[in-house]
């Protein structure tokens, strides 16, 4: 079945520094990947997605390439801010028929970002 | 439109009760997912459905749990005699879909907390 693995946390990091969480994925076929991130006190919210291999996914400074070849899609940031402290989910979403929109999540990774 | 909208946010129930939450999705969006996360862990998916229609239920939907969307609306989930290990946070999202489209972004609403004591 889908599978997805990301890193172990929690990652604490200073503002300004660079931000890598891994994230790998066991999938049948060509599934979509995500990464959700959830703020303190609210829902699960779409940070990025890409939809097929080569694809990169970007919002509010985040980037992550969909990699076929290593079955990753990690997640990047240049500069982190207090405010992107959060716990990131990567997701990936299966290829055809009714498995669209029906997501395997990875276990979370909560950043905290010192000023 | 506010977006997925979830009741009640928390619950609180002693082992035995029945419980029943409901979920109301983003206007129009045809395909409704339930979730279940527990602490630490990533969401993991319970069941879904296209319109009125429950196309598929993970194994760990056991029989005490039951969901239903009776006018592809709102959805209810209700947990039958529950137990502690059903504590956790139950989520719901809404997508938009049908036919071939790859748009598989699905919105998430708060979630409600259950808490079994």
């Amino acid at each position: 079945g889908n599978s997805v693995t990301q890193m172990e946390g929690p990652v604490t990091l200073s503002e300004e520094a660079f931000l890598t969480i891994n994230c790998t994925y066991t999938a049948t076929g060509y599934p979509s990947l995500f990464w959700y991130v959830q703020y303190p006190g609210e829902g699960l919210q779409l940070l990025l997605k890409a939809t097929k291999a080569d694809d990169k996914g970007s919002n509010k400074g985040f980037e992550a390439t969909y990699r076929k070849e290593t079955t990753s899609f990690h997640l990047e940031k240049g500069s982190v801010q207090v405010s992107d402290s959060a716990v990131y989910f990567c997701a990936l979403s299966g290829a055809g028929g009714t498995s669209y929109g029906k997501l395997t999540f990875g276990q979370g990774t909560i950043l905290t970002v010192h000023p | 439109d506010t977006g997925v909208s979830q009741n009640p946010r928390h619950k609180i129930t002693k082992r035995g009760q029945n419980v029943t939450f409901r979920c109301d999705p983003i206007s129009e969006h045809n395909r409704l997912y339930w979730y279940r996360q527990t602490l630490g862990q990533g969401p993991e998916f319970l069941t879904y459905f296209q319109n009125e229609a429950q196309l598929e239920k993970s194994r760990l939907l056991s029989d005490r749990f039951s969901a239903e969307r009776p006018k592809g609306s709102f959805s209810t989930l209700e947990i039958q005699r529950t137990e502690q290990g059903d504590s956790a946070m139950y989520l719901c999202a809404s997508s938009p879909g049908g036919g071939q489209g790859r748009n598989t972004e699905a919105f998430f609403g708060q979630g409600t907390r259950l808490t079994v004591v």
